[in-house]
């Protein structure tokens, strides 16, 4: 069964750089069905896809925080962790990571998602 | 990049049918996925695809799509439906790029 769980602090200053881990256990990060997304939701709001990594490094971001945005994966730790840099209090959010299914050639899904974790910018 | 329109609320009397919209031109050419999301929890995938549940989703949960418009219907709606809802998929520019309708507020009467 496969499970994500992220880590990282749950508070960053503004202006500093926002680090999440998400580990995945119960499966292999290599698979090659999956890419690997990162979910953010600010307080009282919808969802947002931050963007998605395969195994193989391959990156792809919401062109709305793509300046500010980097997703890398470590196969041997299996893990992929997020970056987000120069943060506001507008990154104040959720952060959830995802498997992302690709159930077949062109439609894929957020099949498994970790608990979420709270990240507040303030200083 | 492309977006996708949801109602905002939603009501529904106990043991009731309802349909939840979700409207975009990534979903001419994509299927929409949805998830179910409870206060304080992660969001649950309740249908994917054509019209696929995942293990444990009720039968009462089904997907449809038609055009640019993807529906998820509850038939019969129970108590613990009251959710919110989301749709989501890829973006219409044919990279993987990916994308949230803004969500349905689900009351069960």
């Amino acid at each position: 069964q496969l499970q994500l769980q992220e880590s990282g602090p749950g508070l960053v200053k503004p202006s500093e750089t926002l680090s999440l881990t998400c580990t995945v256990s119960g499966g292999s990060i290599s698979s090659s069905s999956y890419y690997w997304g990162w979910i953010r939701q600010p307080p009282g709001k919808g969802l947002e896809w931050i963007g998605s990594i395969y195994y193989s490094g391959s990156t792809y971001y919401n062109p709305s925080l793509k300046s500010r945005v980097t997703i890398s994966v470590d196969t041997s730790k299996n893990q992929f962790s997020l970056k987000l840099s120069s943060v506001t209090a507008a990154d104040t959010a959720v952060y959830y990571c995802a498997s992302d299914d690709y159930y077949d050639s062109d439609n894929c899904a957020f099949d498994i998602w970790g608990q979420g974790t709270m990240v507040t910018v303030s200083s | 990049s492309s977006e996708l329109t949801q109602d905002p609320a939603v009501s529904v009397a106990l043991g009731q049918t309802v349909r939840i919209t979700c409207q975009g031109d990534s979903l001419r050419s994509y299927y929409a996925s949805w998830y179910q999301q409870k206060p304080g929890q992660a969001p649950v995938l309740v249908i994917y695809g054509k019209n696929n549940r995942p293990s444990g989703i009720p039968d009462r949960f089904s997907g449809s799509s038609s055009g640019n418009t993807a529906s998820l219907t509850i038939t019969g709606a129970q108590a613990e439906d009251e959710a919110d809802y989301y749709c989501n998929s890829r973006d219409s520019s044919g990279n993987h790029l990916k994308v949230f309708g803004g969500g349905t507020k689900l009351t069960v009467l």
